[in-house]
């Protein structure tokens, strides 16, 4: 089945940097990628996600990108700001439909 | 903007006793998951429902689970006999459409403490 292993676990940054998450997936039927930030206690929340008809995808400070080829993909979130301290969580939707999540990354951004 | 909730936030319950944790999907969504994360860990999936039956399961999902959708609006998860390993955050998800035309919205989660 499919397996989402994602990198680093945690990472810290000084406020204004750019933080880069990645995540590997094992099945090449897999076709939807989203990312979730989850605050302490708190659901997940789905922040974006990419399709695998594209390679890159931005929403502001937020961009993912996609290699099929390599299966692998990335998120960078730039001028990182304290409130985006939270667990990251990469996901993968192989045939059938469940989310295949990585096991999170857990971003701190100091003022 | 509509969002899934759950029901109860926190149950405690002990070990060999059944528990119910219920979820509300988004109103027009038809596709229903349950997740669960173990504290610190990656969330899992347990279970996918659509058209009023099991669509996919882990083999999380065993005999002592089930799921059901009692009318138009509840889903529930079932624990018949609880052990201790089964304490975690459940979340119930729902989606429009499945797979890569469905984003699945995410619930508050259930924190189930087994004693």
């Amino acid at each position: 089945g499919e397996n989402v292993e994602q990198h680093p676990s945690t990472l810290s940054v000084q406020e204004g940097d750019s933080a880069v998450i990645k995540c590997t997936y094992s099945d090449s039927a897999s076709n939807y990628f989203p990312w979730y930030k989850q605050e302490l206690g708190k659901r997940p929340q789905l922040i974006i996600d990419i399709r695998s008809n594209v390679g890159e995808k931005k929403d502001q400070r937020i961009a993912v990108t996609l290699n099929k080829t390599a299966k692998h993909f990335s998120l960078h979130i730039t001028e990182t700001q304290p409130e985006d301290s939270a667990v990251y969580f990469c996901a993968a939707i192989p045939a059938g439909g469940k989310l295949i999540f990585g096991q999170g990354t857990e971003l701190s951004v100091k003022p | 903007e509509p969002e899934v909730t759950q029901t109860p936030s926190h149950q405690v319950t002990q070990m060999g006793q059944e528990v119910i944790l219920r979820c509300v999907p988004i109103s027009n969504h038809l596709y229903f998951y349950w997740y669960r994360q173990i504290l610190g860990q990656k969330v899992e999936f347990l279970v996918s429902f659509y058209n009023n039956e099991i669509s996919e399961k882990s083999e999380i999902f065993d005999d002592q689970f089930s799921v059901e959708r009692p009318d138009g609006s509840n889903f529930t998860l079932k624990i018949r006999s609880t052990k201790l390993e089964d304490s975690a955050m459940y979340f119930c998800a729902s989606s429009e459409a499945i797979g890569d035309r469905g984003e699945q919205y995410f619930g508050p989660g259930t924190r189930l403490t087994v004693t």
